[in-house]
């Protein structure tokens, strides 16, 4: 079975300024897909960001980047330039590539981070 | 384009009523998931249908609980009867197979508003 773990329960960060998300899993699979998901205070699950763990390129989405390490199975977000708009739960989220047989296509998820953006 | 639709927002009921949770995926979509989300436990899969066929529903709490997809557009979650330890929220989800090929296949999942459920 596979485990995300968000080990920062809340954080803050001033409006402009850069903040980086921690995430790391435990899987035995070699191919998989990792997400970022936001979830503001309306409760809408906003997918942000993807990654395919057989690419070496760090997914990269306007303001939104992660830094992943496979090896170390460490799946961090980087917001730049926050915005008072990103204010919200954000939630990694682990994915078995859908070749791997059973259990492909559920999502597994990190306890959440709450993320803060002071004025 | 429409997004996930789910229905009620917000339901309120008594322990031991029946509560029914609906949901409509995107359009074209082939997979349907359900989960829940509370303070403790987080977010868990339910279940989830492929082609209105139920794949996996191990993480369905208990017999108390039941869904059904009777056709592509259109599912339900029930629970009866309900206690006060099934108030959560309530997501559905909905997401397309992707191509084959790597790199243009997809596998996101949208997510309804949720059904935020409280039994008192």
């Amino acid at each position: 079975a596979q485990t995300v773990t968000q080990s920062q329960p809340e954080m803050s960060v001033q409006e402009a300024e850069t903040v980086t998300l921690s995430c790391t899993y435990d899987t035995s699979e070699s191919n998989y897909y990792l997400f970022w998901y936001k979830q503001p205070p309306s409760r809408q699950m906003i997918l942000v960001i993807r990654q395919e763990a057989y690419k070496q390129q760090n997914a990269t989405e306007n303001r939104f980047s992660v830094n992943f390490q496979k090896a170390a199975k460490s799946f961090s977000l980087k917001i730049s330039d926050s915005q008072l708009g990103d204010t919200a739960m954000y939630f990694c989220a682990f994915m078995k590539h859908p070749a791997s047989g059973a259990g492909s296509y559920q999502l597994t998820f990190g306890k959440g981070t709450k993320l803060s953006v002071i004025p | 384009d429409a997004g996930v639709i789910q229905s009620p927002r917000h339901e309120v009921t008594e322990m031991g009523q029946e509560v029914t949770l609906r949901c409509k995926p995107i359009s074209g979509h082939d997979y349907l998931f359900w989960y829940r989300q509370t303070m403790m436990r987080g977010l868990e899969l339910l279940i989830y249908f492929n082609n209105n066929v139920p794949i996996d529903d191990s993480g369905m709490p208990e017999d108390r609980f039941s869904a059904k997809m009777p056709n592509a557009s259109f599912s339900t979650l029930k629970i009866q009867p309900s206690e006060p330890r099934d108030s959560a929220v309530y997501f559905c989800a909905s997401s397309l197979e992707g191509a084959v090929t790597p790199g243009l296949a997809i596998y996101e999942q949208y997510f309804g508003p949720g059904t935020r459920l409280t039994v008192t």
